[in-house]
C-alpha cells in the first residue's frame, strides 16, 4: 500500500513563529487531505489539495503531485495551533479510503 | 449544527462485553467511515460505507460489525471485547463530488 511519511516528527515553537510541515507518499494520489487535531482530540479538516496552492487565513498549502509531496505553512503561530497535524492520502476514484501519515506534533510556547 | 455526531463519548466497559457506537451525519454526505486511532494516535481506517453499501471493509476482526440503516447513519457494533480494543472510534463522512472528511468527535472505548 501506500506509504505517508511526515516530517518534522514533532516541532516545538514560539508563538508569532512560522513553520512548514511536510508530507511525503510514495504513489500516485488524487486526493489529499490535511487534518488538524487539537488537545482535545477533535480532527479539524483544514485542506482537501490534491494538486496547487490553497491558503486559508494564516494557514496554506501547496500539493506537488508529479514530486509527490504536500506543505503545510503556518504564519504567526499561536498557542490554539497547537495540537497534531495530519497528512492523509487517497489513491482510488470512487474508493475514498484514507491513508494517513504518522503526524507532526506542533507546540506553541507562549 | 451540521456536523457529525457520534455517541457515547466515553465508553468503559469489561472484557468479554458487546457495545455499540452510533454515528449520525447531518451534512447529505453519501459516504460514511470508521477509523480507529490507537495510542500511538496512528489512524487506520475500518469501514466505508456508500449509500447503505459497504465498499471498504479492511482487516478487522469480524467481531466488528458496522450497520448502515440509511446514508445518515453508520453503527458500529463490537461484540467480546478484547483489551487491545481499546482506542478512540472515530466516525466520519464525506461526498464523493467534494472528498473532504469530516470527523466526528470521537468514542473514547476503554476495555478492562
Amino acid at each position: 500500500g501506500i506509504q505517508v511519511e511526515q516530517s518534522p516528527p514533532d516541532l516545538i515553537l514560539q508563538e508569532g513563529a512560522n513553520s512548514t510541515l511536510r508530507c511525503n507518499f510514495s504513489d500516485s494520489v488524487n486526493n489529499l487531505q490535511w487534518f488538524h487535531q487539537n488537545p482535545w482530540g477533535q480532527l479539524i479538516n483544514l485542506f482537501y489539495i490534491p494538486s496547487g496552492t490553497k491558503q486559508n487565513g494564516r494557514l496554506s498549502a501547496t500539493t506537488v503531485a508529479t514530486e509527490r509531496y504536500s506543505l503545510l505553512y503556518i504564519s504567526s503561530s499561536q498557542t490554539t495551533d497547537s495540537g497534531v497535524y495530519f497528512c492523509a492520502v487517497g489513491t482510488n476514484f470512487g474508493n475514498e479510503k484514507l491513508t494517513f501519515g504518522t503526524g507532526t506534533r506542533l507546540t506553541i510556547i507562549p | 449544527d451540521t456536523a457529525v455526531s457520534q455517541t457515547p463519548k466515553y465508553l468503559v466497559t469489561q472484557m468479554g462485553n458487546d457495545k455499540s457506537i452510533k454515528c449520525e451525519q447531518n451534512l447529505g454526505h453519501d459516504t460514511m467511515y470508521w477509523y480507529k486511532q490507537d495510542s500511538k494516535k496512528f489512524l487506520k481506517i475500518m469501514f466505508s460505507y456508500n449509500n447503505k453499501e459497504l465498499i471498504i471493509n479492511e482487516t478487522v476482526p469480524n467481531r466488528f460489525s458496522p450497520k448502515s440503516p440509511d446514508k445518515a447513519h453508520l453503527n458500529l457494533h463490537i461484540n467480546s471485547l478484547e483489551l487491545g480494543d481499546s482506542a478512540v472510534y472515530f466516525c466520519a463522512s464525506s461526498h464523493r463530488q467534494i472528498y473532504g472528511y469530516t470527523f466526528g468527535s470521537g468514542t473514547r472505548l476503554t476495555v478492562v
